[in-house]
């Protein structure tokens, strides 16, 4: 069935590195790709996101580009901050499913040490 | 315009007893998700509804849980006969439609069976 692989955690780096956090999917048909972002005590919040091949989804410095050959969506960040810690999420939903019906990644938590 | 609401945001019941969660969508939203996150996994997707109708219900234990969206109020995540393995984060979701929209998350409510 349908499903997503993220890098395990936790990823700590330093203020102003570079980050990538890398996720893989298997799918039928062409699903759409998500990035979601949870910070302490909060909900998940949309990021970014990509609905067909090729497309780059970007939000705050963040971005994602959807490959279809590689079947990835990798989250890049060319200079974190202290306050882009936070676990995130790459998710899928599924070709012709409900947007609502996610598939989620288990997440990868960023510590991200002034 | 307040976010999607969740209550309690805790709760701890003793196994055998029941639990209800509920979730306020976003106003002008008419489409709820239910998910659940156990330790140390991703989101999984349980239930989605609409104002008094459950369109997919896939991801939904076959015993003990059921969910509503009544025409008034909130929506409903119930919970009976709570077992130890029941303990884990609930986060509802919402959006204005289907296909398409964004979802948006609440917060979370977090269960433990003791």
């Amino acid at each position: 069935g349908d499903s997503v692989t993220q890098m395990e955690g936790p990823v700590t780096l330093s203020e102003e590195a570079f980050l990538t956090i890398n996720c893989t999917y298997t799918a039928t048909g062409y699903p759409s790709l998500f990035w979601y972002v949870q910070y302490p005590g909060e909900g998940l919040q949309l990021l970014l996101k990509a609905t067909k091949a090729d497309d780059k989804g970007s939000n705050k410095g963040f971005e994602a580009t959807y490959r279809k050959e590689t079947t990835s969506f990798h989250l890049e960040k060319g200079s974190v901050q202290v306050s882009d810690s936070a676990v995130y999420f790459c998710a899928l939903s599924r070709y012709g499913g409900s947007q609502g019906n996610l598939i989620f990644g288990k997440g990868t938590k960023l510590s991200v040490k002034p | 315009n307040a976010g999607v609401m969740q209550n309690p945001r805790h709760l701890v019941r003793r196994r055998g007893q029941e639990a209800r969660l509920r979730c306020s969508p976003m106003k002008g939203h008419s489409h709820v998700y239910w998910y659940r996150q156990l330790p140390e996994e991703g989101l999984k997707f349980m239930v989605y509804l609409q104002k008094e109708n459950i369109i997919d219900e896939s991801g939904m234990p076959k015993e003990r849980f059921s969910a509503e969206f009544p025409k008034e109020g909130p929506s409903i995540l119930r919970i009976q006969q709570v077992v130890r393995g029941d303990s884990a984060a609930y986060f509802c979701a919402s959006s204005p439609g289907e296909a398409g929209n964004t979802i948006y998350f609440g917060e979370g409510s977090w269960l433990t069976v003791v």
